[in-house]
C-alpha cells in the first residue's frame, strides 16, 4: 500500500497483559513517530526515530513503554503490564527526510479492561 | 509524556463564513510551522506549512499567518464548508526534523 499501515486496528486486552502495536511506514521515509491520543484530546508525543540516530524517547510515559524500529522501516510499540489509563488511540506517522508533511496511519485503538 | 491539550476548544462557524483558528507556540528556534486537520476516526492530515522566515502563506482556501513577535500562528479558512468540520492542530518542526504538535481546536460547521 501507499500509506502508513498500523495493526491491529483495534485491540482489547486485559489489565496486566503485554501488547505490541505495529507500524509499517511509507517506504523511504526516514522519520517515524508514535503518538497517543485519548478521546477528544490532543496528540501526546511518545517516541521519534530519525534514520540511524538514537531515538528520542523523551515522551514515553513510563518504563512499561518501549519501541523499536528494525532496519529503518517497521516499528513496534510495546506496552508491558497494561493499565486502564493506557487505553487510547496510538498513532504512527512517517515523514521523508527534512519534510514537514507527516503521513499518519489510521491508528490502533487500545482498550484495557 | 508531553501532553498537548486537554478538552479541546471548539469553534462554531456558519457555513460560508470564514474561520480563524489560532495557536500559540513556544519554540522560537522552529524552522517550520504546520497545520494539520484530523477528521473523526482518522489520523491527522497535512494542510499547509510556513517557513519561519515568512509571515504569510496561501493555499487553496487556506491562509497561514505567522507572527514571530508574539509567537502566534493562525489558520484562516475561507468560505467554510461542512467538510471542514474537524480538529485542527498546529505543529512545529525543529532542528533534526522533530515534529511537535500543539493544542488542537475543534471546528464545527453549522449548515
Amino acid at each position: 500500500g501507499a500509506g502508513v499501515s498500523q495493526s491491529p486496528s483495534n485491540k482489547v486486552t486485559e489489565k496486566g497483559k503485554d501488547v505490541e502495536l505495529r507500524c509499517d511506514p511509507i517506504s523511504g521515509h526516514t522519520a517515524l513517530y508514535w503518538y497517543r491520543q485519548s478521546l477528544g484530546q490532543g496528540l501526546e508525543f511518545l517516541i521519534y526515530f530519525q534514520g540511524n540516530s538514537a531515538p528520542d524517547k523523551s515522551g514515553l510515559p513510563s518504563d512499561r513503554f518501549s519501541a523499536e524500529r528494525t532496519g529503518g522501516s517497521v516499528s513496534t510499540l510495546t506496552i508491558q503490564r497494561t493499565q486502564q489509563e493506557d487505553s487510547a488511540v496510538y498513532l504512527c506517522a512517517s515523514l521523508p527526510y527534512q519534510s514537514t508533511e507527516a503521513f499518519f496511519g489510521q491508528g490502533t485503538r487500545l482498550t484495557v479492561v | 509524556g508531553e501532553s498537548v491539550g486537554l478538552h479541546l476548544p471548539t469553534l462554531s462557524v456558519q457555513e460560508g463564513d470564514n474561520s480563524i483558528i489560532n495557536c500559540a507556540y513556544s519554540n522560537s528556534a522552529s524552522d517550520y510551522f504546520i497545520w494539520y486537520k484530523q477528521e473523526s476516526g482518522k489520523g491527522p492530515q497535512f494542510i499547509i506549512d510556513i517557513r519561519s522566515n515568512m509571515d504569510k502563506r496561501q493555499g487553496q482556501r487556506v491562509t497561514v499567518l505567522l507572527n514571530k513577535t508574539v509567537k502566534h500562528l493562525s489558520l484562516q479558512i475561507a468560505a467554510t464548508q461542512p467538510g471542514d468540520s474537524a480538529v485542527y492542530f498546529c505543529a512545529e518542526n525543529n532542528a533534526g526534523n522533530k515534529l511537535t504538535f500543539g493544542g488542537g481546536t475543534r471546528v464545527l460547521v453549522k449548515p
